[in-house]
């Protein structure tokens, strides 16, 4: 049974300061790995994948990932009240096999 | 990134009528999509696996029959909710894969009266 963990949060982040979310899965086969921001009653975007160990940066956001610690993180910097949402973890392994998410981490930017 | 839409975005329906919902890949071809059922403040579930061309993968717990899924091109799946009842009321929500990676439409609330 693969399982993906976050902290459910509430995550509470002053605006402008970094905010940081945490992700451990179980599965070592896991190939790529996806960050997904769901505002209330919408459904979720993709902010980010990575698949390779180390960072990634797009803009504001960065990924990281720890193959050998089955760890992986996404920072926000600058936080801003539009970043406020829940942030979901997902992780795949070969071709189109379906993602495993986890439960998400609601996040609080406050002004 | 690629385009996925749901339609309806929002539907109403007395108890013990069906719904049709569709989930269409705009720029790009799919055989495989997803669809996931979200109550609020609970996390995704993911309900069945649609595959073009075959039938669908359901997730355990997911009755087959009232969940009828139709994944007839590489461009379009459906959902049909068979006899509705006030308890499938939930956010219906497709997704599809493009270049391994997947994309969600915008989903479709469901209201059973």
């Amino acid at each position: 049974q693969k399982e993906v963990e976050q902290n459910s949060g509430p995550l509470s982040v002053p605006e402008g300061a970094i905010a940081s979310l945490n992700c451990t899965y179980s599965d070592r086969g896991s190939q790529s790995f996806f960050w997904y921001r769901q505002y209330s009653g919408k459904s979720p975007e993709l902010i980010m994948f990575i698949y390779s160990n180390g960072d990634k940066e797009d803009g504001r956001f960065t990924a990281q990932l720890n193959k050998a610690s089955q760890y992986v993180s996404l920072l926000i910097r600058d936080s801003q009240p539009s970043d406020s949402a829940t942030y979901l973890c997902a992780v795949k392994g070969f071709g189109n096999e379906k993602l495993t998410f986890g439960t998400g981490t609601r996040l609080t930017i406050i002004p | 990134g690629a385009v996925v839409s749901q339609h309806p975005s929002w539907v109403i329906c007395k108890s013990g009528t069906s719904v049709k919902i569709e989930c269409r890949s705009l720029d790009f071809q799919a055989t495989t999509m997803f669809w996931y059922r979200q109550f609020p403040k609970q996390s995704l579930m993911l309900m069945a696996t649609s595959n073009e061309g075959s039938k669908a993968t359901y997730e355990q717990g997911v009755e087959k029959d009232k969940f009828l899924i139709n994944h007839a091109s590489l461009t379009l799946s459906t959902l049909t909710v068979t006899s509705a009842h006030p308890e499938d009321s939930s956010f219906y929500i497709c997704s599809a894969i493009s270049v391994q990676t997947q994309y969600f439409g915008p989903g479709t609330r469901l209201l059973v009266l």
